[in-house]
Formats: C-alpha cells, sequence, structure tokens
C-alpha cells in the first residue's frame, strides 16, 4: 500500500520560503508513469493544483503560482519537495501531496500539513 | 485553464435519499472527469474517474454520468458517512483544475 507523508515547518514568516517534504513509501517514486504532485486547500475552501514533478526532474507548474514555485525530487530518499517563494497570509492552507496517474488520477494522498503564514 | 463549477453548493438531505451532484466545465472535458469525496480533516479520497467508473473499492451507490460538458454524480441512497464534500476535477488539458465543492450535509 502507498502512503504519502508530509513534513515541515507549520508556521513561516512573510516573505519567506515555505519547503515541505513528502516521503513515499510503499512503492518507489522513480516507477514510470506518476506524476507527483502538491495540492493545497486554503481554510474552508477548495482544491488548488500547485503542480508535478517527475522522477526524472522534470517538472510542470500552475501558471497561477509558476514564478515562485520549484519543486525538487531525491530518488534515493523517495522523496519530493515544494519551496513556494516570497510567501504571504494568502499562502496559509493545507498542503497536500498527492500520486496522479493519467488514467486513475489522484488516487493516493497524504494526510495534509497546515502551513500558516504569520509573523 | 479549464474552470470547472459545482452545484449546488450545499445539498441537505436525510440518509436514504438520493444525491444528484453537477459539474459544469467552461469547455470540452472529454470524459476526463473525476470525483472525489471528502470528510471533515480528511484528504480527499477518489470516488470516480474517467466519468463513470468507481475507484477500487468504492460502494455501487455511487455512479458518475456525463451530458456534454456537465457531469453528474449520483449517491443513490444516502448513508451517514457519505455526508461529506465532494470534488470534480480535470485532467483534460493542464493546469488540472478543481470544481468548488458540494457540501452533502443532513437534512
Amino acid at each position: 500500500q502507498v502512503q504519502l507523508q508530509e513534513s515541515g515547518p507549520g508556521l513561516v514568516r512573510p516573505a519567506q520560503t515555505l519547503s515541505l517534504t513528502c516521503t513515499v513509501s510503499g512503492g518507489s517514486i522513480s516507477t514510470s508513469g506518476y506524476y507527483w504532485s502538491w495540492i493545497r486547500q486554503h481554510p474552508g475552501k477548495g482544491l488548488e493544483w500547485i503542480g508535478y514533478i517527475f522522477h526524472s526532474g522534470n517538472t510542470y507548474y500552475n501558471p497561477s503560482l509558476k514564478s515562485r514555485v520549484t519543486m525538487s525530487v531525491d530518488t534515493s530518499k523517495n522523496q519530493f519537495s515544494l519551496r513556494l517563494s516570497s510567501v504571504t497570509a494568502a499562502d496559509t492552507a493545507v498542503y497536500y501531496c498527492a500520486r496522479f496517474v493519467t488514467t486513475i488520477y489522484f488516487d493516493y494522498w497524504g494526510q495534509g500539513t497546515v502551513v500558516t503564514v504569520s509573523s | 485553464e479549464i474552470v470547472l463549477t459545482q452545484s449546488p453548493a450545499t445539498l441537505s438531505l436525510s440518509p436514504g435519499e438520493r444525491a444528484t451532484l453537477s459539474c459544469r466545465a467552461s469547455q470540452s472535458v472529454s470524459s476526463y472527469l473525476a470525483w472525489y469525496q471528502q470528510r471533515p480533516g480528511q484528504a480527499p479520497r477518489l470516488l470516480i474517474y474517467d466519468a463513470s467508473i468507481r475507484a477500487t473499492g468504492i460502494p455501487a451507490r455511487f455512479s458518475g454520468s456525463e451530458s456534454g460538458t456537465d457531469y453528474i454524480l449520483t449517491i443513490s441512497s444516502l448513508e451517514p458517512e457519505d455526508f461529506a464534500v465532494y470534488y470534480c476535477q480535470q485532467r483534460n488539458s493542464w493546469p488540472l483544475t478543481f470544481g468548488g465543492g458540494t457540501r452533502v450535509e443532513i437534512k
């Protein structure tokens, strides 16, 4: 059974960089066909897809966040990471990592981690 | 980007009743649409993909259908655990987008 687990600071200061890591267990991040994704959910709101990274390091970011997002992958640790720069209060959200497969969509999700942007 | 509009925002029903949720796409998504259920404090769970295929382990009371750019999620008879928020999501084009959600609450 594939499991994903987000980790990282729960509090980030405005204008700083948010950094989160997702650890994948029960399966290899290097398996072809998987888009390792980040999704966020603002308090009481809907879901916003941030972007994906392949095991090869290829990425695609949502144009709405592209200028501030960087994703990376560490296949040796079976992890992928998100960095979001110049954060503001509008970046306060629950951040999820998830596995996307073109044939079956987002089939595995992490439990989510709350990130608050505040001084 | 493709905008998905879900209606109604809230659906108030009793256990045992039938729920009908709608998701309208701003342009064709070619049946590449999924439905997710999110219970409070939990991550979303995949219910339906490619408009009408139930994901592994999903009960038969959940079904999906489509008519043009309108997609429907039907829950034939609501169980207590079905009261939650439901989201649609398209994979026809990047960026991937989600609808705003429909809350199914107990009447």
